[in-house]
């Protein structure tokens, strides 16, 4: 199995542009989320979804949208990239509260 | 102040040590809490979830005191292979919102 598949895992944007983040999961997880993780701040929890068709904004939502259109996806879009919104941005997925997250790879994103 | 705290460290120790990591938490409608490890540059992964009545794998025990808002993980007989960075971590609204802590980070010497 892949588990959680974030792609790309490199991107730089000049600011105003827009982009989608993709995440990907085969787990059949019902719960997925997006984090960012900037030095000295820790994860920060973007937007969640507890499944297809659902979702909630996080800690930090502001510039950033989400859909659920199916259990396996769970886009992130950057509506207009600014300098602010450079991090790693880590996609999770996971079945129920009390086991935890799975997380991909993350995506490196430089806005300039 | 942090939801989550932890003091960053670094705690160096030599290989075969015991060593302690602490977390307080702020949010007492905190409802699970873990500890992840993430290596540099990598993504986190899941090390053990924290239960009040303590619970151990292996090397590693992790213990919950929700009167304090307190977690802790005790590493015995460290590895080289234990460096990396802990992270603390709580969940609320169902499970489905995660609050990281910083990190704590490891690392085992020869």
């Amino acid at each position: 199995n892949a588990g959680v598949t974030q792609t790309p895992k490199f991107q730089v944007l000049k600011t105003g542009q827009s982009m989608t983040l993709q995440c990907a999961q085969d787990m059949n997880h019902e719960y997925m989320s997006w984090y960012r993780q900037d030095p000295g701040m820790g994860l920060r929890l973007i937007h969640y979804s507890v499944g297809a068709g659902i979702t909630d904004q996080g800690e930090v939502p502001n510039g950033y949208n989400v859909s659920r259109s199916t259990t396996e996806d769970f886009p992130l879009r950057l509506l207009s990239a600014a300098p602010s919104q450079t991090s790693v941005y880590f996609c999770a997925s996971g079945s129920g509260a009390s086991y935890g997250y799975t997380f991909g790879s993350g995506t490196r994103l430089t806005v300039v | 102040r942090k939801e989550v705290e932890q003091d960053p460290g670094p705690f160096n120790v030599p290989e075969g040590a015991t060593v302690a990591f602490n977390c307080t938490y702020s949010n007492s409608a905190s409802q699970s809490f873990f500890w992840y490890r993430q290596d540099c540059r990598k993504e986190p992964k899941l090390l053990m979830s924290v239960y009040s009545s303590g619970n151990e794998d292996g090397r590693f025990t992790a213990q919950l005191n929700r009167a304090s808002q307190y977690i802790s993980l005790l590493i015995r007989d460290s590895k080289l292979s234990d460096s990396a960075t802990y992270l603390c971590v709580t969940s609320t609204g169902g499970g489905n919102k995660l609050t990281f802590g910083t990190g704590t980070q490891l690392k085992v010497e020869l």
